[in-house]
């Protein structure tokens, strides 16, 4: 069975600073792993994925992920934070050969003005 | 942008009653999804719907829950006796037609409340 953790409840971060959500996972075989955004009263936004290829990937907004494969963990980031970052962050995993995505609890990510 | 929307925003129920879900996918999108999410907990797979039949459903989607797509532009989700635990944020998905791999995108959600 697949699934996620994202250990924190709440990541808050001062605005200009680094913003770092963390994220590891459990599949069988090669993960396809997903990070979701959501703001209040709206539906989960995607941000990014990760298929295959370069570890490094980018999204929308300015943030980007690192898959790392050994670590089994796929962290968000995003170099300098801003106060319309705060919301709610979702990651995902999906087993190839399978359609449902497995989410982690989400982490409420709060940037102090 | 395209977005999948859904109807309605909130719906209150009694204990025992049949309520239907509505989602209009993205239109190109031939693979739909719903999910759902119980208060304070992760949001669950409910079940994935492609070419007019249930491609994969997880163990809540019992008989009570049913799936439909009605014509070219709904597809609904239906809880035929609903009880007290299916409160919750239900979120319908859909995705590209290419593969698996693409993302799935999601509505704002029907919060379902069962009193």
């Amino acid at each position: 069975a697949q699934s996620v953790a994202q250990p924190e409840d709440q990541v808050n971060v001062a605005e200009g600073n680094p913003l770092t959500v963390k994220c590891t996972y459990s599949v069988s075989g090669n993960p396809y792993l997903f990070w979701y955004v959501q703001y209040p009263n709206r539906g989960l936004q995607f941000l990014l994925k990760y298929i295959t290829g370069d570890n490094l990937v980018k999204g929308s907004y300015g943030f980007e992920a690192e898959f790392n494969k050994s670590q089994t963990s796929f962290h968000l980031k995003k170099p300098s934070a801003l106060v319309s970052d705060s919301a709610l962050y979702f990651c995902a995993v999906r087993a190839y050969g399978n359609n449902r995505l497995a989410f982690g609890k989400g982490n409420q990510v709060v940037v102090i003005p | 942008e395209p977005e999948v929307t859904q109807t309605p925003s909130h719906q209150v129920t009694q204990m025992g009653q049949e309520v239907i879900l509505r989602c209009v996918p993205i239109s190109n999108h031939l693979y739909f999804y719903w999910y759902r999410q119980i208060l304070g907990q992760k949001v669950e797979f409910l079940v994935s719907f492609y070419n007019n039949e249930i491609s994969e459903k997880s163990e809540i989607f019992d008989d009570q829950f049913s799936v439909e797509r009605p014509d070219g532009s709904n597809f609904t989700l239906k809880i035929r006796s609903t009880k007290l635990e299916d409160s919750a944020m239900y979120f319908c998905a859909s995705s590209d037609a290419r593969g698996l791999e693409f993302e799935q995108y999601f509505g704002p959600g029907t919060r379902l409340t069962v009193t």
